[in-house]
């Protein structure tokens, strides 16, 4: 079945320094999501990317999605303590069932 | 808009009692789906729903059952708790699986 891994799972920042999470799937995606999860809070939904090779940015986060479909980057640009959770990926093939990776845990030293 | 509203927020089931986790959306959305979340595994999909009438399983389906005879409502069935079931469960709700989609505030579930 699909499989969706994210690397690393954990990383501590000094605030002010630069966060990537990386997103790998086992198969070609429709699309790529990506979600944002506060410390005892729920996902939220930050952005999707759909076409090949695409690259989206949101303040200072840039968003990726690779040129094959089957993997995709989140990198945050000078780290805030506001940037703090878990950060998740999820895809779908087609219309089939949203699968979400293993998610980065980012931790902000002040 | 209320969004999805899951209850409870939290639970103590013992080993074996049985209990159902609702889920509601007002949003009109088809899709519909239960996660798990339990430490470094991230999010896995349980079962999830493409419409009223219809269900399907996810990656970590043994043990629950789901119906979905309205498009607002998705419960989830725990049969016979076991306490590998303790974990963070969310509820999400879509227009279709390639769209945002909007979660519940999560139920914390303590099997003892």
């Amino acid at each position: 079945g699909q499989q969706v891994m994210q690397i690393p799972q954990y990383q501590h920042v000094q605030e002010g320094e630069d966060f990537t999470t990386y997103c790998n799937s086992s198969t070609t995606l429709s699309n790529i999501q990506w979600y944002k999860q506060r410390p005892g809070g729920h996902p939220v939904f930050l952005i999707q990317l759909v076409k090949s090779g695409e690259v989206k940015k949101q303040k200072r986060l840039t968003f990726q999605f690779g040129e094959a479909k089957k993997n995709s980057s989140l990198h945050i640009t000078a780290t805030q303590t506001t940037d703090v959770g878990t950060y998740f990926c999820a895809g779908t093939r087609g219309n089939e069932k949203l699968t979400f990776g293993t998610g980065t845990r980012l931790t902000i030293i002040p | 808009n209320a969004g999805v509203t899951q209850t409870p927020k939290f639970q103590v089931l013992k080993t074996g009692q049985s209990m159902t986790l609702q889920c509601a959306q007002d949003m009109n959305h088809e899709y519909m789906s239960w996660y798990r979340q339990d430490p470094g595994m991230g999010l896995r999909l349980i079962h999830y729903s493409v419409g009223a009438g219809i269900t399907d399983q996810g990656e970590v389906p043994n043990g629950y059952n789901v119906s979905r005879s309205t498009t607002e409502d998705f419960p989830l069935r725990l049969l016979s708790a076991a306490p590998s079931q303790t974990s963070v469960y969310f509820c999400a709700s879509s227009q279709d699986s390639n769209t945002e989609a909007f979660f519940g505030q999560g139920t914390r579930l303590t099997v003892v």
